[in-house]
């Protein structure tokens, strides 16, 4: 089990908004950025949002990030066919001293 | 522009010693803005860091992996490498290379923001 906690699942209809949260603690989202990550199905893991809620240079401004205390969201707005893939959070962890990520969210486009 | 590709031994026999190197092209390793990262994903599961390291040879490494990982680099050849002994099935996944940012006090900043496109190894007799 995973110490920042996604849902496993997200669904939307093409337009729709759609929000995955990650949630945390004081070691890791309470204390640090969170970071999110996007991979498309057979392809390697890409930033999506850094420093919580920046976009790096070719991110789509349908996607942003939030943080509050010890959780964060992802939210992906005019949803499209091609964000269909798995959504990491990703924060680094001051009791394990190490990077951790979220179990990964699999979003599907209906 | 940056690019990260991983290569090395694809199957590997339980116990023995996992092998890759991470070619950096496109840019520098010698930046001390960055580090460079290894991640790993087993079939079907979610991602796991494993460590990273610096041109300078500074290494950080996950604690659950610590006693079985090294890292090092190779500056002369623009790339970096990951050992990793003692492996069993649970070590089977996706191994990939990524270019790692940190600032910040305490790690307040971490990410990664060029990956490879990863390499798969299987540890099988």
């Amino acid at each position: 089990q995973s110490v920042l906690t996604q849902p496993p699942s997200a669904s939307g209809t093409p337009g729709q908004r759609v929000t995955i949260s990650c949630s945390g603690s004081s070691s890791n989202i309470g204390s640090k950025t969170v970071n999110w990550y996007q991979q498309l199905p057979g392809t390697a893991p890409k930033l999506l949002i850094f420093s919580n809620n920046q976009r790096p240079s070719g991110a789509p401004d349908r996607f942003s990030g939030s943080k509050s205390g010890t959780s964060a969201s992802l939210a992906i707005s005019g949803l499209q066919s091609e964000d269909e893939g798995d959504y990491y959070c990703a924060a680094w962890d001051d009791s394990l001293n190490g990077l951790i990520f979220g179990g990964g969210t699999k979003l599907t486009v209906l | 522009q940056l690019q990260l590709r991983e290569s090395g031994s694809g199957l590997v026999k339980p116990s023995q010693t996992l092998s890759l190197t991470c070619a950096v092209s496109g840019g520098s390793i010698n930046s001390d803005a960055y580090s460079w990262s290894w991640i790993r994903q087993p079939p079907g599961k979610g991602l796991e860091w494993i460590g990273y390291i610096y041109h300078s040879g500074r290494t950080s490494y996950n604690p659950s992996l610590k006693s079985r990982v090294t890292i090092s680099v190779d500056r002369s050849k623009n790339q970096f490498s990951l050992i990793l002994s003692s492996v069993t099935a649970a070590d089977t996944a996706v191994y990939y290379c990524a270019r790692s940012y940190k600032g910040g006090a305490a790690y307040y900043y971490f990410y990664m923001d060029v990956w490879g496109k990863g390499t798969t190894v299987t540890v099988s007799s």
